[in-house]
């Protein structure tokens, strides 16, 4: 079977550094996804690691290692508006399967 | 940009009803997406459908149907709704399969009544 494990919940402070973690159990890996969704809001995409390594746009920057079955998601200068849900996700041949989310919250 | 339209926001149905839930996307997208999303369970596939008339079955089909008569439309159907189907849903399409980006509706929050 396919999962995602990502912690349900993480706080931080504004203009700080957070880290959320992903660890995956698949069968067939091709990469790993990350969306966010705001409170009401519709999850939206925003980045994609096939390869090991850093990938950065902007403040967020996401990591991957394949032989660790692992990757995470890195939010710089953090402002109150990243106060959402990230989730981790992981493309097969027909679908993608999403993991449960992390709420992100952010302190003042 | 890719725009995913759900017709409703907010619905409350009665136990029993059939409910049809609508979705239409306007970038010629051969792939259409329902997930329902239930806190502490996230985003569970329901159906999808990779071309007009095909659907497959995600990992929580039953209840459910789907209907893609048109490639733009894709619509999902509780056949007899039941409280447990209270939720939020998401409808989601892509140009391809395998692909890793998803472009999702606002979501219809449902209540079963």
């Amino acid at each position: 079977g396919q999962s995602l494990e990502q912690p349900s919940e993480v706080t931080a402070v504004e203009g700080a550094i957070v880290q959320i973690n992903c660890t995956y159990q698949t069968s067939g890996f091709y990469g790993l996804s990350w969306y966010q969704q705001h409170d009401g809001g519709a999850p939206t995409f925003l980045s994609y690691n096939a390869l090991d390594g850093l990938e950065e746009t902007g403040r967020f920057s996401s990591f991957l290692s394949r032989s660790d079955s692992y990757g995470y998601l890195l939010l710089q200068e953090l402002q109150m508006k990243d106060s959402a849900s990230y989730f981790c996700a992981v493309p097969s041949d027909d679908k993608i399967i999403f993991g449960k989310g992390t709420r992100l919250h952010i302190l003042p | 940009d890719v725009k995913v339209t759900q017709s409703s926001r907010y619905l409350v149905k009665r136990t029993g009803e059939k409910v049809f839930l609508e979705c239409v996307q306007d970038m010629d997208h051969e792939n259409m997406f329902w997930y329902r999303q239930d806190p502490g369970l996230g985003l569970r596939l329901i159906y999808f459908s990779y071309d007009v008339k095909m659907k497959e079955k995600g990992d929580i089909p039953e209840g459910y149907s789907v209907s893609r008569e048109k490639k733009e439309r894709f619509s999902l159907i509780l056949e007899s709704a039941s409280t447990n189907q209270t939720s939020m849903y998401l409808c989601a399409s892509s140009p391809m399969l395998g692909t890793e980006k998803y472009t999702f509706g606002s979501g219809t929050r449902l209540t079963v009544v």
